[in-house]
């Protein structure tokens, strides 16, 4: 079974720029949760998504924003980038419920604001 | 709020000695944890959690509720067991499960 993907990989951007990251999730797979992971603040969640409706959400400005798809696949938005953005951006998939069942992560997504 | 504290950043020990990393957690519920381990130019995955109660390649954690801990521990360290590891935490709000809260991880460093 294919793993988590995530793309891009990698991203530059410049400040006031905005950015899409693409998740898609282990086939079957209902639940997407998004992380944001750097050096000073570790790993911190940003969202999770269940069937198409945002079911948590972080303690993160409202210029990040996601969304999940029919087919579970999930896209998060940063608009207005700040250099504080720059960091890794890591999608889970599970079954179900996040808090109970195994989350599957991807390789990230490394974005670097300039 | 939930809170999750790994006091080491950093944790050396010798092949075959014991090896146990530290977690606390700070939540007012009954919260779901796990361990979760990043080797070298691996992703994240699971160790263990703990209602599972089972030992992954050894690892076994006791979750402590009156010293709100979530220790992780090993009685003989093997080389492969290098890597970063992250103890994690779940509650549960009315609408459901929470997102995982992370600490900040140790690193841990098998030396031969």
């Amino acid at each position: 079974k294919a793993g988590v993907t995530q793309t891009p990989r990698y991203l530059i951007k410049t400040r006031g720029q905005q950015v899409t990251l693409s998740c898609s999730p282990i086939s079957g797979h209902r639940s997407v949760s998004w992380y944001q992971q750097t050096p000073g603040q570790g790993l911190q969640f940003l969202f999770e998504y269940f069937s198409e409706t945002q079911r948590n959400k972080g303690n993160f400005p409202g210029r990040f924003s996601g969304r999940q798809f029919s087919n579970s696949r999930s896209e998060m938005n940063v608009s207005t980038l700040e250099l504080g953005d720059s960091a890794l951006y890591l999608c889970a998939s599970s079954l179900g419920h996040t808090g109970t069942d195994t989350q599957y992560f991807g390789p990230g997504t490394r974005l670097t604001v300039l | 709020a939930q809170r999750v504290t790994q006091p080491e950043k950093l944790l050396s020990v010798f092949k075959g000695a014991p090896v146990e990393l530290k977690c606390n957690y700070s939540y007012s519920g009954s919260p779901e944890l796990f361990w979760y381990v990043q080797y070298s130019r691996q992703r994240l995955q699971l160790l263990l959690r703990h209602i599972s109660r089972e030992s992954i390649k050894g690892f076994t954690a006791d979750l402590n509720k009156g010293e709100t801990s979530f220790h992780l521990k090993k009685p003989f360290a093997q080389e492969e067991d290098s890597a970063m590891y992250y103890c994690a935490l779940s509650g549960y709000s009315g609408g459901g499960a929470d997102g995982l809260t992370f600490g900040k991880g140790t690193h841990l460093i098998i030396q031969p």
